[in-house]
């Protein structure tokens, strides 16, 4: 068990609508980071957050947005679905700023988006 | 483009049988790490190398980072079921803030 929890688990949803998923990251850890992992593309960093500030970001489609709140738990919102959106959805945290020897990221188990 | 390239895809052995899996780039590297990702599950940090020509061992793992730190490679001694799974290696970009992965290797042990 990494410690970070991610909800929903499953998620199926229509083309057009709009889907919150949820990630607490572990005890102690301030850095929340958002990956898209697919069969074609592999896994795509999209987003991170330290501390309830942005502070990289990847491949992320303007349709897709993230937060992380004051108690740190995080948010990615994926708006106007695409059938390409379907996808693992995983979340990942670390105690430093970035990912690195001393900080390593935790990943947790993810969400299964699909778009019908 | 791929900034790491891992090979090969796809292996298949027999329970037992020894194997290796590499992470290549053009690049420099401060310090690479290797991941298992087994289904349903995410990605599991293996090891992290970070001098040219280091070695670690894992049980049954040796993980070695290149003496130019360009390339790694993982070899697996006696491979056994449990070590089924997706074998990433990844590498920091921009100060450590984004983690960028290769494709990885599915590695499927059979008994």
């Amino acid at each position: 068990d990494s410690g970070v929890t991610q909800t929903p688990k499953h998620l199926i949803t229509a083309t057009g609508q709009r889907v919150t998923l949820r990630c607490s990251p572990r005890s102690g850890d301030l850095s929340v980071y958002w990956y898209q992992q697919s069969l074609d593309q592999g896994l795509q960093f999209l987003i991170q957050y330290y501390n309830g500030e942005e502070r990289a970001k990847g491949n992320i489609l303007e349709r897709f947005s993230a937060q992380q709140f004051p108690d740190l738990h995080s948010e990615l919102n994926l708006s106007s679905l695409e059938l390409g959106d379907s996808a693992l959805y995983f979340c990942a945290s670390s105690v430093g700023q970035g990912a690195s020897y001393n900080s390593p990221l935790h990943f947790g188990n993810g969400t299964r988006l699909t778009v019908t | 483009t791929q900034l790491l390239e891992q090979s090969p895809q796809f292996l298949s052995i027999q329970e037992g049988e020894n194997l290796t899996v590499y992470c290549n780039s053009s690049s420099v590297f401060s310090s690479l790490q290797w991941y298992r990702q087994e289904p349903g599950e995410g990605p599991v940090l293996l090891v992290t190398v970070v001098t040219g020509g280091e070695v670690k061992k894992l049980k049954r793992l040796t993980f070695q980072f290149g003496d130019a730190r360009k390339d790694s490679s993982l070899h697996i001694t006696a491979a056994q079921p449990g070590d089924t799974g997706l074998y990433l290696c990844a590498f920091n970009m921009e100060y450590g803030n984004k983690l960028v992965f290769g494709a990885g290797t599915i590695l499927r042990v059979k008994s």
